[in-house]
């Protein structure tokens, strides 16, 4: 059974930094390209950034850009979220979702809480 | 960067009849959309990729359909554990890979 879970959420400052993870179990995880998406509290949900399965490559969405980086450790099955110069629009669930090779996202985490505050 | 449009916002229909989604594009995403489900304090849920496929385990009363910017989710029988929040989301055009802004069903 595929498993994600994701760790390190919790309230930071604003102007802050934190780094999230996530292990997977399951499934053979250096075969997938990863992501991180996002859901504000009673919002919809937002794409964060992406990993390919050998870390050649990561993209990121607009608002996270120079800001967030992206990594995996393929020997110790873990995807992780660098966080940094946090500001409260990025109070969110976070979760890992692994990619279907390439059509949608087929698992995901229960998800970690950020809250960034004063 | 795509736009993804559901309509309605809010669906609210009695069990044993038919729930059908909307979900539209700004640009042609030919077939590379997905549907997702979401329950209250849950990660959402693949249902449906490549517009039509059901996602493992996914009961056949679900079905998607549309190409290019018009897309469908349609729950032929409603049940009452189909409640929640469904979400269209498109990778043909990425980054970003993005979402629509969600249908809340009801159950009537």
């Amino acid at each position: 059974e595929v498993q994600l879970v994701e760790s390190g959420g919790t309230v930071v400052q604003i102007g802050g930094s934190l780094r999230l993870s996530c292990t997977a179990s399951g499934f053979t995880f250096d075969d997938y390209t990863m992501h991180w998406v996002r859901q504000a509290p009673g919002k919809g949900l937002e794409w964060v950034s992406l990993i390919s399965w050998d870390a050649s490559y990561s993209y990121y969405a607009g608002s996270v850009t120079g800001r967030f980086t992206i990594s995996r450790d393929n020997s110790n099955k873990s995807l992780y979220l660098q966080m940094s110069s946090l500001t409260p629009e990025d109070t969110a669930i976070y979760y890992c979702a692994k990619d279907r090779s390439g059509f949608g996202f087929d698992s995901w985490g229960p998800g970690t809480l950020v809250t960034v505050s004063s | 960067e795509v736009v993804l449009t559901q309509s309605p916002l809010t669906l609210s229909v009695s069990p044993g009849e038919r729930a059908t989604l909307s979900c539209r594009a700004s640009q042609s995403v030919a077939r590379d959309l997905a549907w997702y489900q979401q329950k209250p304090g849950q990660a959402p849920r693949l249902l449906i990729y490549a517009a039509s496929t059901r996602a493992t385990g996914i009961p056949a009363r679900f079905s998607g359909s549309g190409s290019g910017t018009e897309f469908t989710l349609t729950i032929s029988s409603l049940q009452s554990e189909d409640f929640g929040i469904y979400y269209c989301q498109q990778y043909n055009n990425w980054p970003p890979y993005t979402f629509g802004q969600g249908t809340k069903l009801e159950i009537k």
